[in-house]
């Protein structure tokens, strides 16, 4: 069965760091481009990352320069490090594959919720 | 960066209706459109790539089409389990974007 589980949001004060994890399973890891998507609560979704399967990262300017998207693929497990965090950062993270025929997301993990606050 | 503009917002329709949510981007974004389904406290579940191309184990009363910047996804007979709410997004080029949303309730 493919599975991704997200692991290691909590609670974190305002310029904090915080790393996230996803853990793959039932699929080659190495061969698929993967996102990070969040969620504030009652908000919209939000594009975080991504990194190709060549390990070029992308980001919106939300995000860069705080967040780095790294991948390990003798782990099957892609990670999100997080620095410098502000309350808007508040969301569920979800991690995500892009799919086999093109970069949509077709494959979700059920997220992981980070708060940042005092 | 392309912005997503969805209508409507909220749709209130019933059992059996045919419904039409539309998705405009900012500018050209080709077919590189997906569409996403999100149930409460749930993880969003991808519906339709590629504008036009249904996901493997979709059910096939969804459709998507598009015309310039305008895409619409189409459910022929809506069905109880469809109540949900629905996103957009383009990623014809960074920052990938989606639309604000559509929440699909019951009438």
């Amino acid at each position: 069965e493919v599975q991704l589980v997200e692991s290691g949001g909590g609670l974190v004060q305002p310029g904090g760091s915080l790393r996230l994890s996803c853990a793959a399973s039932g699929f080659i890891f190495s061969n698929y481009d993967m996102h990070w998507v969040r969620q504030a609560t009652g908000k919209g979704l939000e594009w975080v990352s991504t990194i190709g399967n060549g390990g070029d990262p992308y980001y919106p300017e939300s995000v860069k320069g705080r967040f780095t998207i790294s991948r390990e693929n003798a782990k099957n497990s892609l990670y999100l490090h997080m620095d410098s965090l502000r309350a808007g950062d508040t969301a569920v993270y979800y991690c995500a594959r892009g799919s086999d025929f093109d970069w949509s997301m077709d494959v979700w993990g059920k997220g992981t919720t980070v708060t940042v606050s005092s | 960066d392309i912005q997503m503009t969805q209508s409507p917002s909220t749709l209130s329709a019933s059992v059996g209706d045919r419904v039409t949510i539309t998705c405009r981007a900012s500018q050209r974004v080709g077919n590189w459109l997906a569409w996403y389904q999100q149930k409460p406290g749930k993880a969003p579940n991808l519906l339709i790539y590629k504008a036009s191309s249904l996901q493997s184990g979709v059910p096939s009363r969804f459709s998507g089409s598009e015309s310039g910047t305008e895409f619409t996804l189409t459910i022929s007979s809506l069905q109880p389990d469809d109540f949900a709410t629905y996103y957009c997004q383009q990623y014809n080029s960074y920052p990938y974007t989606f639309g604000q949303g559509t929440k699909l309730e019951i009438k």
